[in-house]
């Protein structure tokens, strides 16, 4: 059964600081994996999404990196700004449609 | 296009009260999902439409239900509110099963 975990749970770092952001799985037999971002009393968007065979995917100064082999994925952030506190959720999904979701990581960015 | 719409945005049940919550989109996404989320947990899948008329069960479908008679619309039913129903349900939407999910607010429902 894939499990999804995200270490750790939450992380305060100094605006301007360049960050990584954890995920692991049990099960490298995934379709893709999506990284999202929620903010308090809002729905979830997404940032990124790495197919299977994709080692990394970017977005601005978001960098997301897949390696099934060793069952992790990074969510890069470059140069943090305070408008990117949230929690950070990570979610792989497996040949029957479903998303396994990791618990996310609340992150803060201090001015 | 508004995306994923749903509500209510917050609701107060009794035990054993019903409702339905509502889902709608507009981008003509076949695929359509209900998630719960209880607090400092990862989301969990109750079910999921790969089309108007085809639903399926998701990991945690016990005390719900749901239909998917058009394209745009996946309502969730509780038919016997129990406390342990208290969490933020969310309603996604894809174009493909391996597509990128689109998300509504939520509803915040508290069973007392």
């Amino acid at each position: 059964k894939q499990e999804v975990t995200q270490i750790p749970a939450a992380l305060s770092v100094p605006e301007g600081e360049n960050l990584v952001l954890n995920c692991s799985f049990t099960d490298s037999a995934i379709y893709n994996l999506q990284w999202f971002r929620q903010d308090p009393g809002k729905g979830l968007t997404s940032l990124l999404l790495i197919q299977s065979s994709q080692r990394e995917q970017t977005s601005g100064r978001l960098n997301a990196s897949l390696d099934k082999s060793s069952g992790r994925s990074t969510l890069y952030i470059a140069a943090s700004q305070p408008g990117d506190s949230a929690t950070y959720l990570c979610a792989c999904q497996a040949s029957n449609y479903q998303l396994i979701w990791g618990a996310g990581t609340k992150l803060i960015i201090k001015p | 296009n508004a995306g994923v719409t749903q509500t209510p945005k917050f609701r107060i049940l009794k035990i054993g009260q019903s409702m339905t919550l509502q889902c709608a989109q507009d981008m003509n996404h076949n695929y359509m999902y209900w998630y719960r989320q209880d607090p400092g947990m990862g989301l969990k899948l109750i079910y999921y439409s790969v089309g108007a008329g085809i639903t399926d069960k998701g990991e945690v479908p016990n005390g719900y239900n749901v239909s998917r008679s058009t394209t745009e619309d996946f309502p969730l039913r509780l038919e016997l509110a129990a406390p342990s129903q208290t969490s933020v349900y969310f309603c996604a939407s894809a174009q493909e099963s391996y597509n990128e999910q689109f998300f509504g607010p939520g509803t915040r429902l508290t069973v007392l």
